[in-house]
């Protein structure tokens, strides 16, 4: 049974609308991290929480926020989008106490046109 | 800052033989971690193993090995008798102890195994 889903899967969204990307989680882990992956650069890191409440500036927070209102749920909102931000999304959660290693949703690709 | 560099960016083997995949870093803090991920085609990221830095001995997961020499700051993953499946992304990942929660990724090595 998956412990880190994503939703949607797959998202197609105009310039300027508003996007919500959601995470669930069934690990129990505190921490929760939002990336994108694009060709050429790897995974990095839009956002991350330690806990319910909290949020954090990752390396390229502009453009994105986030919500984290419960120790399961972390949401990636793209308030006006744009075609920048086309790629795919990846939830993931950790343990800190344990070192961090973490687990990661499927993905959501994202298309902003 | 903490960054992680991983140069080589395809590798291909023969299967059944072993494969060693670089990965060097750098970090100001005297205690992190160290992660491995592999990224398969259909897109799936899989945490592989851990080193953490205060352990000497090198740390084994199944097939996957390391080999961490910390006075060059480098974490390299061993593959022994390479698999089909494990034809993937590979990436590289540090953690720092006492800064913050954060974890930065290398850009990945993309591994072919070869019939």
């Amino acid at each position: 049974e998956a412990a880190v889903t994503q939703s949607p899967r797959n998202k197609v969204a105009v310039t300027g609308g508003k996007v919500t990307l959601s995470c669930n989680q069934t690990n129990n882990h505190n921490n929760m991290y939002w990336y994108r992956q694009d060709t050429g650069h790897g995974l990095r890191l839009i956002h991350y929480s330690y806990g319910a409440g909290s949020t954090e500036k990752g390396d390229i927070p502009d453009g994105y926020k986030a919500s984290r209102p419960s120790q399961e749920n972390f949401s990636l909102i793209l308030e006006l989008a744009t075609p920048s931000q086309t790629s795919v999304y990846f939830c993931a959660s950790g343990d800190a106490h344990r070192g961090d290693e973490q687990y990661f949703g499927p993905g959501t690709r994202l298309t902003v046109l | 800052a903490q960054k992680v560099t991983q140069t080589q960016t395809s590798i291909s083997v023969m299967e059944k033989t072993t494969v060693t995949m670089d990965c060097v870093y750098e970090t100001r803090d005297s205690s992190y971690f160290l992660f491995w991920y592999k990224q398969t085609a259909s897109g799936e990221i899989v945490f592989l193993i851990r080193q953490d830095s205060y352990k000497k001995e090198n740390a084994t997961e199944g097939h996957y090995s390391l080999n961490f020499q910390k006075p060059k700051s480098s974490i390299g993953l061993i593959i022994t008798a390479t698999q089909i499946e494990d034809s993937a992304v590979y990436f590289c990942a540090m953690r720092e102890w006492g800064n913050t929660n954060k974890v930065v990724f290398g850009t990945g090595t993309r591994l072919q195994v070869l019939p």
